[in-house]
């Protein structure tokens, strides 16, 4: 079975600081990976995915994660954060070819201050 | 579209009451799927369907039943309603069959807030 930890509950930042969510996963098998985020009493909207090719994806909103097979991480990062990215992000895995579970962290609560 | 909708957003039940949510899309996606999320756990799966008339268990499938008649719905069903069942539940779908695997995006509904007192 695969498993996915966020090594940080909560990163306060400072509006245009950089920042950095940290995801590790476990798996015996290839996986996908996932970035979902969730603003304030709403679903988990999709943020980025990695299947294949490039190791480094980004989205439409300025953020990018890079997948590291060696050290089996998909860190997200925004080189200047808004206040408007204030919401809780999860990574998640699937295994390739076989399912539909996705598998997901606990989730990072991403604080950006004035 | 309306994507997914869930309903109802907030319910306090007793223990041992029984109560359905409700989920639907209007997207005609094959996959559907039912999460609970705790605080500090991220989502953990319970239920999902492959399509109409098939469904099978998750991580946590204890505690809730399922039913797929339609592609639109899929309800997700308390018999009896425990305090280790307070979460907010969320259903999610995605399009794609079984030829093109796993990649396709899941879309989420808003969640249900369930407190069972």
């Amino acid at each position: 079975a695969q498993s996915v930890t966020q090594l940080d509950s909560q990163v306060p930042v400072f509006e245009e600081a950089p920042v950095e969510l940290r995801c590790n996963y476990s798996s015996s098998v290839s996986v996908y990976l996932f970035w979902y985020v969730q603003y304030p009493n709403q679903g988990l909207q999709l943020l980025l995915k990695y299947l294949s090719g490039s190791t480094l994806v980004e989205s439409i909103n300025g953020f990018e994660a890079e997948f590291n097979k060696s050290q089996t991480s998909f860190h997200l990062r925004k080189p200047s954060v808004h206040i408007s990215d204030t919401a809780e992000y999860f990574c998640a895995v699937t295994k390739v070819n076989a399912g539909n579970m996705l598998t997901f962290g606990g989730g990072t609560r991403l604080m950006v201050k004035p | 579209n309306a994507g997914v909708t869930q309903t109802p957003k907030f319910r306090i039940l007793k223990i041992g009451q029984s109560m359905t949510l409700q989920c639907a899309q209007d997207m005609n996606h094959n996959y559907m799927y039912w999460y609970r999320q705790d605080p500090g756990m991220g989502l953990k799966l319970i239920y999902y369907s492959v399509g109409a008339g098939i469904t099978d268990k998750g991580e946590v499938p204890n505690g809730y039943n399922v039913s797929r008649s339609t592609t639109e719905d899929f309800p997700l069903r308390l018999e009896l309603a425990a305090p280790s069942q307070t979460s907010v539940y969320f259903c999610a779908s995605r399009p794609g069959g079984r030829r093109i695997g796993n990649t396709d995006t899941q879309y989420f509904g808003p969640g249900t807030r369930l407190t069972v007192l």
